[in-house]
């Protein structure tokens, strides 16, 4: 199983949205609706905001979406703040009880 | 509220094994609600799922390391634990254990601080 496919960086001013994208194969992402988005501050433990493609957990703000067509998800942050400025991962279940992340995106808020 | 603290030697010789421990508190790993995995980081590098674990002992392991790789639990004492034979410098990472609900589409919704693990002679 590879890695999953993200672009290195992101970015975007204050109060505008950015989308992350995440390319992974039919095995992975197209196959299944169990993709994940992860938000990971310098320093930190990772942070589950998006799971199964599009839903939020309890304290998420709505301001994180997720979506996914074929074997690309993307996740989007709109109304930007300087706080979403982190690295964001995503993952996918990759069948045979396997799981596979993407290599992590940089997002800078401007 | 759940917390999950992982413990070992944050310095391993190469070819030896890497052993950690998660202990669960503010919940019971015996739970079965959840299931219960390592992740792991190199410095400056992604996330790589290393395996999971149900409470009842059925493992899971990711195939690229699934011939170095043992996790074991330990419902008396609210841990499980991870083994990780024959270590190279490729293996030096941030360590995570973290928790997976039963039905949450695979994602890992709770994680520990994580700890760094150096393979060195």
């Amino acid at each position: 199983q590879s890695a999953l496919t993200q672009p290195p960086s992101a970015s975007g001013s204050p109060g505008q949205s950015v989308t992350i994208s995440c390319t992974g194969t039919s095995s992975d992402v197209g196959g299944y609706n169990y993709v994940s988005w992860y938000q990971q501050h310098p320093g930190k433990a990772p942070k589950l905001m998006i799971s199964e493609v599009s839903e939020r957990p309890s304290g998420v703000p709505d301001r994180f979406s997720g979506s996914k067509s074929g074997n690309t998800a993307s996740l989007t942050v709109s109304g930007l703040q300087a706080e979403d400025e982190a690295d964001y991962y995503c993952s996918s279940y990759a069948g045979s009880y396997n799981l596979v992340f993407g290599g992590g995106t940089k997002l800078t808020v401007l | 509220q759940l917390q999950l603290q992982e413990s070992g030697p944050g310095l391993v010789k190469p070819s030896e094994t890497l052993s950690l421990t998660c202990t669960v508190s503010g919940g019971s790993i015996s739970s079965s609600s959840y299931y219960w995995g390592w992740i792991r980081q190199p410095p400056g590098k992604g996330l790589e799922w290393i395996g999971t674990i149900y409470y009842s002992g059925s493992t899971y392991y990711n195939p690229s390391l699934k011939s170095r790789v043992t996790i074991s639990v330990d419902t008396s004492k609210n841990q499980f634990s991870l083994k990780l034979s024959s270590v190279a410098a490729a293996d030096s990472a941030v360590y995570y254990c973290a928790r997976r609900p039963y039905y949450g589409g695979y994602s890992f919704d709770s994680w520990g601080q994580g700890t760094l693990v150096t393979v060195s002679s």
